[in-house]
């Protein structure tokens, strides 16, 4: 199956500052999701983003599905924004996550 | 609000109980998956339905027995669990199983078995 490495595993922020997150993958692939858990275990689909560049608020996200990672950036880290962010890719009509990274935002 | 709802939220169960675990989803998806998620693990897939089939069986161990008796419900079905079990147990739905299908999570059971 496709390996799916996550960096940094842990990051710890100030409010306010910026970060970038990032997602290698061992193999191609259609499907490319990322998430948020929140400290309560509820998942939240941020992106579905195979390939490009999204945005949505301060999230955004680019794929670059030839060079097989993609990275997710924070910006002006609000403390809401801690969580585990999880990279999911499609493999074999599943998606298979990645380990995490786990991101705590202090006031 | 994802849409996705799993009962209950917490659960305590000995190894001899039998218990069960529900999802529900109000999105019409034809999709349902059965996810564990164990500390320090990544979220490993368990079950899959499609249109009320079981089309994935990831080498789950009897003693989980899922049941999908429409596309709105599903459920986990659990008896003489182990401690090893302990676990974040996820529903998730999407609109139909396949490629480019974004998921959707319920908040999820936190079981713990004594």
């Amino acid at each position: 199956g496709i390996q799916v490495e996550q960096s940094p595993p842990d990051l710890i922020l100030q409010e306010g500052a910026n970060s970038t997150l990032r997602c290698n993958f061992s193999d191609s692939v259609n499907n490319l999701q990322w998430f948020h858990q929140n400290p309560w275990g509820q998942l939240i689909n941020l992106f579905y983003i195979p390939s490009g560049t999204k945005q949505n608020g301060r999230l955004s996200a680019t794929t670059v599905a030839t060079e097989r990672y993609s990275l997710l950036y924070i910006s002006s880290s609000q403390t809401t924004d801690s969580g585990v962010y999880f990279c999911a890719v499609e493999d074999d009509y599943k998606l298979s996550f990645g380990a995490g990274t786990t991101v705590t935002v202090r006031a | 609000e994802t849409g996705v709802t799993q009962t209950p939220r917490h659960l305590v169960m000995g190894m001899t109980n039998k218990k069960s675990l529900k999802c529900e989803q109000h999105l019409g998806h034809n999709a349902m998956y059965w996810y564990k998620q164990s500390a320090k693990k990544p979220l490993e897939l368990m079950f899959v339905y499609s249109l009320e089939e079981r089309v994935e069986n990831n080498s789950v161990p009897s003693r989980f027995s899922p049941e999908c008796p429409n596309s709105s419900h599903l459920f986990l079905h659990l008896h003489t669990l182990q401690p090893e079990d302990s676990a974040l147990y996820l529903c998730a739905s999407s609109r139909r199983r396949g490629l480019n299908e974004k998921l959707f999570f319920g908040s999820g059971t936190q079981l713990s078995v004594l």
